[in-house]
């Protein structure tokens, strides 16, 4: 089945304590972005990646980095994670970078940071 | 700057009336539009595209490159349209795509 699967869908952690989020998609697709979604601030890009090796800043980068190393993961990484990233994270991918092609979300990461 | 405004944070009707779920984008080149739905526990999915001129679900939209608004209407509201709406735009080729805020459409029996 064509997806987008996230790992972990909760987690609970402390401020400070390093934690990664993965995603991954079996689609062959060149786009992968992150999103964080905050009740009345909407869906907000963190990071995209237009193929391996390639990322780049959404519009609320500060706090998280991304890598790239394969054409089907595309990692989210909180280094130090503080309260203000608690919220619920979806990560998207598409066949191409063109912004017209259809965008496939994963489940989402319900992270609540103590 | 690309921008996409959805000024109802929530839309409440009750079943079989009309419904229409405002979004105004800002744009300076030729947009692409799109509504992407959440059903609760679900994730997000594409429910339409403004370049298909297609109805989903008995929904349709219509750019209106006038008045830079891209409505998703819907003549007779079902309970199982209850959800969060997302207007977004992007822009032609390599584009990053922009969320509107949300619209959650509640649909009352």
């Amino acid at each position: 089945e064509a997806q987008v699967t996230q790992n972990p869908r909760y987690l609970i952690t402390v401020t400070g304590k390093k934690l990664t989020v993965t995603c991954s998609q079996n689609m062959n697709h060149e786009y992968m972005s992150w999103y964080r979604q905050d009740p009345g601030l909407g869906l907000r890009q963190i990071y995209y990646s237009m193929n391996v090796e390639v990322t780049d800043k959404g519009d609320v980068p500060e706090g998280y980095k991304v890598s790239r190393k394969e054409k089907r993961n595309f990692p989210l990484i909180l280094e130090s994670p503080s309260p203000n990233q608690t919220s619920l994270y979806f990560c998207a991918s598409s066949l191409s970078p063109r912004g017209a092609d259809t965008q496939y979300f994963g489940p989402g990461t319900r992270l609540t940071v103590l | 700057a690309q921008r996409v405004t959805q000024p109802e944070k929530l839309l409440s009707v009750f079943k079989g009336a009309p419904v229409e779920l405002k979004c105004n984008y800002s744009y300076s080149g030729s947009p692409e539009l799109f509504w992407y739905v959440q059903y609760s526990r679900q994730r997000l999915q594409l429910l339409l595209r403004h370049i298909s001129r297609e109805s989903i679900k008995g929904f349709t939209a219509d750019l209106n490159k006038g008045e830079t608004s891209f409505h998703l209407k819907k003549p007779f509201a079902q309970e199982e349209d209850s959800a969060m709406y997302y207007c977004a735009l992007s822009g032609r080729g390599y584009s990053t795509l922009t969320f509107g805020k949300g619209t959650m459409l509640l649909v009352s029996p």
